[in-house]
């Protein structure tokens, strides 16, 4: 167990719908990123957060949003969905100071786009 | 951008034996860091070991060791004394230190461990 938690873990949703997943980090962690995994695939990062701050960006279509709030749990958004948009969504934190450079990753969120 | 490589889509090996599996990964960098992460059937990601750029010295974790050849930008995870739990895939992770420190993944080896 990571640490990180992520709910919910399977989501089963039709085209054209709006869902929001859910992750908090590690205790103590301020940095919280977003993974998409599609079937067979690698990891491609989303979105970083620090602190409440956007840091970083990857592959995120305009259609998905996120933002980490006061208590640093983070949440990410995603709208329209596709067919396409079935995927496992991973969220990660990691530390500051020490081992800041190492992501612990939770149990994933699984979607499925009917 | 960075790049990570794993050239071996699938390996396998025999319970108790050793395997190596290899990434390679393209930088311009010189301070960064490297990982492995297992992925079992769960589909958890886990943390199996990292290296310090910076570090000679090759990451060991129990049976897991790496291979880490800075020049060659290689860095290649060897299994020692296969289990079946170790089945599952495994990914190779770069972590920049220069672009909101994001994780840049190959594309994975799914590993079979055979009894």
């Amino acid at each position: 167990d990571s640490g990180v938690t992520q709910t919910p873990k399977h989501l089963i949703t039709a085209t054209g719908q709006r869902v929001t997943l859910r992750c908090s980090p590690r205790s103590g962690d301020l940095s919280v990123y977003w993974y998409q995994q599609s079937l067979d695939q690698g990891l491609q990062f989303l979105i970083q957060y620090y602190n409440g701050e956007e840091r970083a960006k990857g592959n995120i279509l305009e259609r998905f949003s996120a933002q980490q709030f006061p208590d640093l749990h983070s949440e990410l958004n995603l709208s329209s969905l596709e067919l396409g948009d079935s995927a496992l969504y991973f969220c990660a934190s990691s530390p500051s100071g020490r081992n800041q450079e190492t992501q612990y990753f939770g149990p994933g969120t699984r979607l499925l786009v009917l | 951008a960075q790049t990570v490589t794993q050239s071996q889509p699938e390996m396998s090996v025999q319970e108790a034996e050793t395997v190596t599996l290899s990434c390679t990964y393209d930088t311009s960098e010189s301070d960064y860091y490297l990982f492995w992460y297992k992925q079992p059937p769960s589909r958890q990601m886990i943390l199996v070991i990292r290296q310090e750029a910076y570090k000679q010295q090759n990451a060991t974790e129990n049976r897991f060791s790496v291979n880490f050849q800075k020049a060659a930008k290689s860095f290649s995870l060897k299994i020692s004394d296969s289990q079946l739990g170790d089945a599952a895939m495994y990914f190779c992770a770069y972590r920049s230190q220069n672009t909101g420190n994001q994780f840049y993944f190959g594309t994975g080896t799914s590993l079979t461990v055979i009894p």
